[in-house]
């Protein structure tokens, strides 16, 4: 299995809900990321997880709340977001935090805050 | 921070060109990776470069990374339509920002049959 499946594919949330966004992989990758993406932008960092640890936050608003279960689980929790916070939001992994042999990327999952 | 500028912004070719398209750093980067994304999927890695002058290919891709460690270079040869997409250059970020894959703006690449 090399692939890392986001779930949903995509999602239409109001402003006072709370959703969960979710991510898998079974590559056996011990870091995990969260990244935000604008139309026709690069990906922006949100979270690393590196063995199960959250080791960096990019000062992400706490509406924004990221969870790690196991070394193969990634959830990103949201609540009362703002219309600004519709973007793609990408779930990554790599065999380990450096990066250096490149992450994997999920499809993503597709936010709309209304 | 660690940035990266990628040029061209943007391309429109003809089915058949060959195109190229640049990554430089004011910083020096240890491994330089090439990713692709299509539209509503995930970006997907082309090729990683590990060494400084090395030339990797990937079937009809070819990157580079330039021997001052500050540059990298991805050419496709007689591209097709199912090129399109967004190419992004991308290196991880040493130091304090350990962790982090400092991306590029990206280069869209238009392919007209």
């Amino acid at each position: 299995d090399t692939e890392v499946t986001q779930t949903p594919k995509h999602l239409v949330m109001g402003m006072t809900n709370k959703k969960s966004l979710k991510c898998e992989q079974h590559m056996g990758h011990r870091a995990m990321y969260w990244y935000k993406q604008k139309a026709k932008k690069p990906p922006e960092l949100m979270f690393v997880y590196s063995y199960e640890k959250l080791s960096i936050n990019e000062s992400v608003p706490s509406r924004f709340s990221p969870e790690c279960p196991n070394s193969s689980l990634l959830n990103l929790h949201l609540h009362a977001l703002q219309p600004e916070d519709s973007a793609l939001y990408l779930c990554a992994s790599s065999q380990q935090a450096s990066g250096i042999y490149g992450y994997t990327f999920g499809s993503g999952t597709r936010l709309t805050v209304v | 921070g660690q940035q990266l500028n990628q040029s061209p912004q943007s391309m429109f070719i003809q089915e058949g060109e060959d195109v190229s398209m640049n990554c430089t750093s004011s910083s020096i980067f240890n491994t330089w990776l090439w990713y692709k994304q299509d539209p509503g999927e995930g970006p997907v890695l082309l090729i990683a470069l590990y060494k400084a002058g090395e030339l990797t290919s990937n079937g009809r891709l070819t990157a580079q990374f330039g021997i001052t460690r500050k540059d990298s270079f991805l050419n496709i040869s007689a591209s097709i339509p199912s090129d399109v997409g967004i190419y992004f250059c991308a290196g991880p970020a040493g130091g304090t920002s350990y962790g982090k894959l400092t991306f590029g703006q990206g280069t869209i690449l238009t392919v007209h049959p």
